[in-house]
C-alpha cells in the first residue's frame, strides 16, 4: 500500500499570507496526485489534479507542484474562505489520502 | 448537473451488514464516469472504499476487500455498498462519489452530501 503523509497537521496563518502544505508518498507516484479542500460538515472539493492541474472554477491563488514522492499545495494570498482542511490523494495505485492539514486563522 | 444522494440506515448493529445506496441524478450512470464510496470516521481523514464502472468492474481497498461489495443498477441509475461484519471502527460519514477513472481509482469530481452510519448495539 502507498502511504501519504502530510505536513504540517495544523497551520496557523493570516489573511493575505502565502502558505504551503507538503504531501509525501511512501513510493513514487509520478504525478498521480490530487488536492481537496474540506469545510466542516461538508463534502470535500477537488482543487488540483495530476499534481499541478487546476480544477475548473478554482481560484488561481491555488497551485500544486511536485512529482515522484514529494508534492506541495500553495495558496498565494489567503482569503477568509480558504480556512479549511486540505487533503492530498494518490491515485497511482488504487487510492490513499493523507491525514489532512487544518488551516486555521492566526 | 450531476447530483448524488446516499440513502440507508443510520444505525447498524455490530457484526451485521451495512448497506447503502447512492442515487445519481442529472447524469446517466452508464455514460462514462466511475462510481465509488469514501468514508470519514468522526474527526478523522478520508478513506477510499472502492470504485465500480458502469459495466460492473470493481476495485476495492485491499484493507477492506474481504468485507466489501459494490454493485451497480443502471436501470435505476443507482449503485450500492455492502460492508459485512461491521464493528464500532466502521462508524463514519459515508460519501458516494463520481470519479474520473485512473489506475484502479481516480479523482473525485462529484460528492454526495454524506450520510452518517453508526455501529452500535
Amino acid at each position: 500500500d502507498i502511504q501519504m503523509t502530510q505536513s504540517p497537521s495544523t497551520l496557523s496563518a493570516s489573511v493575505g499570507d502565502r502558505v504551503t502544505i507538503t504531501c509525501r508518498a511512501s513510493q513514487s507516484i509520478s504525478t498521480w496526485l490530487a488536492w481537496y479542500q474540506q469545510k466542516p460538515g461538508k463534502a470535500p472539493k477537488l482543487l488540483i489534479y495530476k499534481a499541478s492541474s487546476l480544477e475548473s472554477g478554482v481560484p488561481s491563488r491555488f497551485s500544486g507542484s511536485g512529482s515522484g514522492t514529494e508534492f506541495t499545495l500553495a495558496i498565494s494570498s489567503l482569503q477568509p474562505d480558504d480556512f479549511a482542511t486540505y487533503y492530498c490523494q494518490q491515485y497511482s495505485s488504487y487510492s490513499t489520502f493523507g491525514q489532512g492539514t487544518k488551516l486555521e486563522i492566526k | 448537473q450531476v447530483q448524488l444522494q446516499e440513502s440507508g440506515p443510520g444505525l447498524v448493529k455490530p457484526s451485521e451488514t451495512l448497506s447503502l445506496t447512492c442515487t445519481v441524478s442529472g447524469y446517466s450512470i452508464s455514460s462514462g464516469y466511475y462510481w465509488g464510496w469514501i468514508r470519514q470516521p468522526p474527526g478523522k481523514g478520508l478513506e477510499w472504499i472502492g470504485t465500480i464502472s458502469h459495466s460492473g468492474t470493481t476495485y476495492y481497498n485491499p484493507s477492506l476487500k474481504s468485507r466489501v461489495t459494490i454493485s451497480v443498477d443502471t436501470s435505476k441509475n443507482q449503485f450500492s455498498l455492502k460492508l459485512t461484519s461491521v464493528t464500532a471502527a466502521d462508524t463514519a460519514v459515508f460519501y458516494c462519489v463520481g470519479m474520473t477513472y485512473y489506475r484502479g481509482s481516480g479523482i473525485v469530481d462529484y460528492w454526495g452530501q454524506g450520510t452518517v452510519v453508526s455501529v452500535s448495539s
